[in-house]
């Protein structure tokens, strides 16, 4: 049974770099053929996919965000770096991972608020 | 980058009636066309993945179909733990994209 828990502070200033992580239990992120995703859903509103890793080596970001993404990996945790945060990076953040097949497991969720 | 618009944005039903929830891709997609529930303050849940592939432990009345351009996901015998928002999501070409969203409200 994997699971997956997003931890991080709930305020960020804004202009700072907003920082997630997510602790997986049940599999070892570096090992198969899964990924690793953040998604976002701000208060109200739909869904956004941020970006994944795959194989802990190669990840892909979502273009909207520009430069300031980042997903990094280790053995059994992997993270989210939003840098220059503002109001609009205000959310609740998933982190999920994704077999081969889609079949996907998601964490219940951080909410982050942007604000000084 | 890929646009998916789902109609209709709202529906109120009784329970027992049949839904059908359509999602339109602004790029053809093939079948890599997937669906959510989310209920509030929970996580998405995946109740369909590749337009018409089951997921284990959910119910049966939920079942997806379509491929290309345009998909819909249908919930028959509609219970009142069906109330939720569904969303559509294709991972066929990055960045992967969302729709905005169905609101299910049951009678």
């Amino acid at each position: 049974q994997v699971v997956l828990l997003e931890s991080g502070p709930g305020l960020v200033r804004p202009s700072e770099t907003l920082s997630l992580t997510c602790t997986v239990s049940g599999d070892t992120i570096n090992s198969g053929d899964s990924s690793w995703v953040w998604f976002r859903q701000p208060p109200g509103k739909g869904l956004e996919w941020l970006g994944h890793i795959f194989s802990a080596r190669s990840a892909y970001y979502n273009p909207s965000l520009g430069r300031r993404v980042a997903i990094l990996a280790g053995p059994s945790e992997f993270s989210l770096k939003l840098t220059s945060a503002t109001a609009a990076d205000s959310a609740v953040y998933y982190c999920a991972r994704e077999d081969s097949t889609f079949e996907s497991h998601w964490g219940r969720g951080i909410r982050v608020t942007v604000s000084s | 980058e890929i646009v998916l618009t789902q109609s209709p944005d709202f529906q109120s039903v009784t329970p027992g009636k049949t839904v059908i929830i359509t999602c339109r891709a602004s790029q053809s997609l093939g079948t890599s066309l997937h669906w959510f529930q989310q209920k509030p303050d929970q996580a998405p849940k995946l109740l369909i993945k590749y337009a018409s592939q089951s997921i284990s432990g959910v119910p049966s009345r939920f079942s997806g179909s379509g491929s290309g351009t345009e998909f819909t996901l249908a919930i028959n015998g509609l219970e009142s733990e069906d109330a939720a928002a569904y969303y559509c999501h294709q991972s066929g070409t990055l960045p992967r994209t969302f729709g905005q969203g169905t609101k299910l409200d049951i009678k």
